[in-house]
């Protein structure tokens, strides 16, 4: 069964280093998502991707963040100066379509998440 | 008042048990209900998805939608140790952006 893929699983970085996490969506799907689980809270939406446009963005990914899809089967998180307060599982999500009347091809798929450390 | 609230829990049952996990939600706008099982460090699997109002059922996995009351809820018959996990609902308006709950800490005991 397709899955999402991301990588790194781990990654520890110090305060103010970038860091880039990547995500394989499933090959047949054109929305892209990046969400965040702070240890003990709820997962929060950050961006969703279509097109190579940002569709929608929260109040969280603010200028520090950028997501790209470098190649045909990539998407990419970017955060460029790290804080403490990013320190969290970062998981990419992917749809065939971001809504519909129900019919299924909206559901979003999860990846493992990349839990991010920063010192 | 929050968007989607969910008791954390922990819930804890003896194995065979009837589950029922809910949340409530203020926005009216939301018409996209699901639900995702999470185990430890991973990421979130969809168990259950409903459109508008209504009952779904899968399996041992009954998810049922009160739009009226703006309360929805994940019922699990004959649970199993495997069930043990965490529960989140989620729900969207018309764009593709979940909003997630808190999620339910289930264990079941054999």
């Amino acid at each position: 069964e397709p899955e999402v893929t991301q990588t790194p699983s781990h990654q520890v970085t110090q305060m103010g280093q970038e860091v880039i996490l990547r995500c394989v969506p499933i090959s047949n799907h054109l929305y892209f998502y990046w969400y965040r689980q702070i240890l003990g809270q709820k997962v929060e939406f950050l961006v969703s991707f279509y097109n190579n446009e940002i569709s929608e963005k929260s109040e969280i990914f603010d200028d520090q963040f950028s997501v790209e899809r470098p190649d045909g089967s990539n998407f990419t998180l970017k955060i460029r100066s790290t804080k403490l307060e990013d320190s969290a599982m970062y998981f990419c999500a992917s749809s065939y379509w971001p809504t519909s009347g129900g019919a299924g091809q909206e559901t979003q798929y999860f990846g493992p998440g990349t839990r991010l450390l920063v010192l | 008042q929050k968007e989607v609230e969910q008791d954390p829990g922990p819930l804890s049952v003896p194995e065979g048990a009837i589950v029922s996990l809910n949340c409530t939600y203020s926005n009216s706008a939301f018409q996209y209900f699901m639900w995702y099982r999470q185990y430890s460090r991973k990421g979130p699997e969809l168990l259950m998805y409903t459109y508008s109002s209504g009952n779904k059922e899968d399996g041992r996995f009954t998810a049922q939608v009160d739009k009226s009351s703006k309360y929805i809820s994940l019922f699990i018959r004959d649970s199993q140790p495997s069930d043990s996990a965490t529960y989140l609902c989620a729900m969207r308006g018309n764009t593709g952006k979940l909003i997630f709950g808190q999620g339910t800490t289930l264990q079941v005991k054999p």
